[in-house]
This record gives structure tokens, sequence and C-alpha cells, in this order.
């Protein structure tokens, strides 16, 4: 399978653990970006990625969120101290550099819980 | 402030019918569009697109129309089948460096038998 991978699927921890979640892109794809989606609603976009570089980062992305690309390929999400208002689908989504326009491609997602 | 939204949360289509689904964008900067469906448990999975310099597009049973004049997308499925029921979602690009898509609340379409 060439789509994007996501691990873990779900996660449910206490309130004020820390969490690291990974994704691995498609393999040609340069740009990487992780949303955070709660029932109900459509995707939030969080940040974006060129290569290894954290181009945007949203208003939603506070102190306690860090996400890295060291090596420009997989990308890890990690929340410190988390809250229970983090409870949400995590997604990470992947596009080309040679696309004319912004076709991402979305992994399945981490669910995360926080109790 | 500016957002995309759409106008039904839900939809429900006796198999073999048509579809349309709507949705408003009120930021005249976005120049690009995606519809993506969600099925339960999944990741948004992409339909089809259109720039803003398109006012039709046409895939395998779906069609987008892009309507800028009064800021309206919509999504036609062409005979419409069980597998098809999902929420739909409308998605922005605002134009310029900006990479970040802007997605509206979706819309949960219910294939009748």
């Amino acid at each position: 399978d060439t789509g994007v991978s996501q691990n873990p699927r779900h996660k449910i921890t206490k309130r004020g653990q820390n969490v690291t979640f990974r994704c691995d892109p498609i393999s040609e794809h340069n740009r990487l970006y992780w949303y955070r989606q709660t029932l109900g609603q459509g995707p939030e976009f969080l940040t974006y990625f060129q290569n290894e570089a954290q181009l945007e980062k949203s208003r939603l992305l506070s102190d306690r969120f860090s996400a890295e690309r060291p090596k420009g390929s997989f990308s890890t999400l990690e929340i410190q101290r988390t809250e229970q208002g983090d409870s949400a689908m995590y997604l990470c989504a992947s596009s080309s550099r040679v696309a004319l326009d912004n076709e991402q491609f979305f992994g399945p997602g981490t669910r995360l819980t926080v109790l | 402030g500016e957002s995309v939204g759409l106008h039904l949360p839900t939809l429900s289509v006796q198999e073999g019918d048509n579809s349309i689904i709507n949705c408003a964008y009120s930021n005249s900067a976005s120049d690009y569009f995606i519809w993506y469906k969600q099925e339960s448990g999944k990741g948004p999975q992409f339909i089809i697109d259109i720039r803003s310099n398109m006012d039709k597009r046409q895939g395998q049973r779906v069609t987008v129309l892009l309507n800028k004049t009064v800021k309206h997308l919509s999504l036609q499925i062409a005979a419409t089948q069980p597998g098809d029921s999902a929420v739909y979602f409308c998605a922005e690009r605002i134009g310029g460096s900006a990479r970040q898509l802007t997605f509206g609340s979706g819309t949960q379409l219910t294939v009748l038998p």
C-alpha cells in the first residue's frame, strides 16, 4: 500500500500525559500537513511542511503542540500535557511538488481520547 | 470571519437517483476547491477538484460546478449507489502561497434502497 499511513490508529491517554503520533506520507510527496477533526466537523488545519521546513502553523497549534519532519520524510506530532479538549482525530495528508494544485491525500488518522 | 459552509447537513436520496450537495464559500481570494468523501472511521478521500478559472469539471459519475458570482460550489453524483453513503466536505484554498485547505462542516449523504 503506497498511501499515507499513520500510527497509532487509536490512542487513549490520561490528562496531563504526553502523546506522539507518526505520519508516513506517500514516498514522493514533499509536502505534509497535519489537521485535527472533531466529531461532526470538517478537518481544521494545524501545520504544513515542505520537505523538512515547517512553513505554516495555525493559531490552533498551541505551545503544547509540536511537529517535526526532521529528514523531510515521516513526521511526528507531539502533544504535551494533554487536555480533554485535545480529544479528536488527528489527520495527516501529503501532496506532491509537481501537482499544479493542492490535491492532498489523507491518511486514516489517529483518534486520540484524553480521559 | 470568512469560512466555507454547507447549506444542508443531511441529504437522503434513493439509489439510482442523482445527488446534489451544495457548498457556499465567502473568501473571494480562494483559487482552488476540492470535494472530499469521508466514510466512518476513515480519512477524507479525494473526489474531484476545480480551479477558480473554471466553472465546471467532470469526473467519473461526479461533476463539480463553481459559480464565482454567488460564491457557490456544488457536487453532483450521478446514479447514486449505496457505496456513496458518506460525509462529503468541500474545501477551499486561499490563493497565493498558502497551502492549507479550509473545510466546511460536511453533508451526510444517505442512499436509500
